[in-house]
């Protein structure tokens, strides 16, 4: 199972962070796929997952500018952040596992918020 | 949301060594649901301990989790080179998912 994230590193302030999470050697069917980040200094922060159904839980820290979506048709998932500060700059991470559990991880993408 | 404390920040010990680390819960994690994850400079993290105490695929036994309710602990038996990392301890059993500050294990 290999999960990549990819989208842009950098990202202006007060706008939408976008992120996908690409999925290899499972479908995406049949499992909960999460958003994890970790901002520099700081320790891991759960944002949010979503079922394969399309039923999504957030982090109530980031839960008025997450949204989590499903690509069943290309086997990808992800993430969108709006109104962002310098406080969403983070490795962002991608999991996937059986339940709520994350599993299996990507290696991470270092988001940067900045003008 | 639960807090979890994990010490010691730092762990400096030598190959072949026993490593302690220690996960404690603000509050009592349900049904164990703790898991341990390593993780290495540009690497994805990986997942150790599943449930406390059940080791997940592939993980050698020199590794190993106990505790239940707020207090949890990994031991890392006979340090190998490929240990020296950070540690993290996460708990799924109550939204939202949260994990301890990490533990670094160096060599000395």
């Amino acid at each position: 199972v290999q999960l990549q994230e990819s989208g842009p590193g950098l990202v202006k302030p007060s706008e939408t962070l976008s992120l996908t999470c690409i999925v290899s050697g499972v479908s995406i069917s049949n499992y909960y796929w999460s958003w994890i980040r970790q901002p520099p200094g700081k320790r891991l922060e759960w944002i949010g997952n979503i079922y394969y159904s399309g039923t999504t839980n957030y982090n109530p820290s980031l839960e008025s500018r997450v949204t989590i979506s499903l690509d069943t048709s290309k086997n990808q998932f992800s993430l969108k952040v709006g109104s962002v500060t310098a406080a969403d700059t983070a490795v962002y991470f991608c999991a996937g596992g059986a339940g709520w559990l994350p599993g299996f991880w990507g290696q991470g993408t270092l988001v940067t918020v900045s003008s | 949301e639960i807090v979890l404390t994990q010490s010691p920040g730092t762990l400096s010990l030598s190959p072949g060594e026993t490593a302690t680390l220690s996960c404690r819960a603000s509050q009592s994690v349900r049904s164990n649901y703790l898991a341990w994850y390593q993780r290495k400079p540009g690497q994805a993290p990986r997942i150790l301990i599943t449930g406390a105490s059940n080791r997940a695929a592939g993980i050698p036994d020199r590794l190993s989790g106990s505790g239940s309710g707020t207090d949890f602990t990994l031991t890392i038996s006979r340090l190998e080179p490929e240990d020296f990392a950070v540690y993290y301890c996460q708990q799924y059993g109550s939204s939202p998912l949260t994990f301890g500050g990490g533990t670094k294990v160096e060599i000395k």
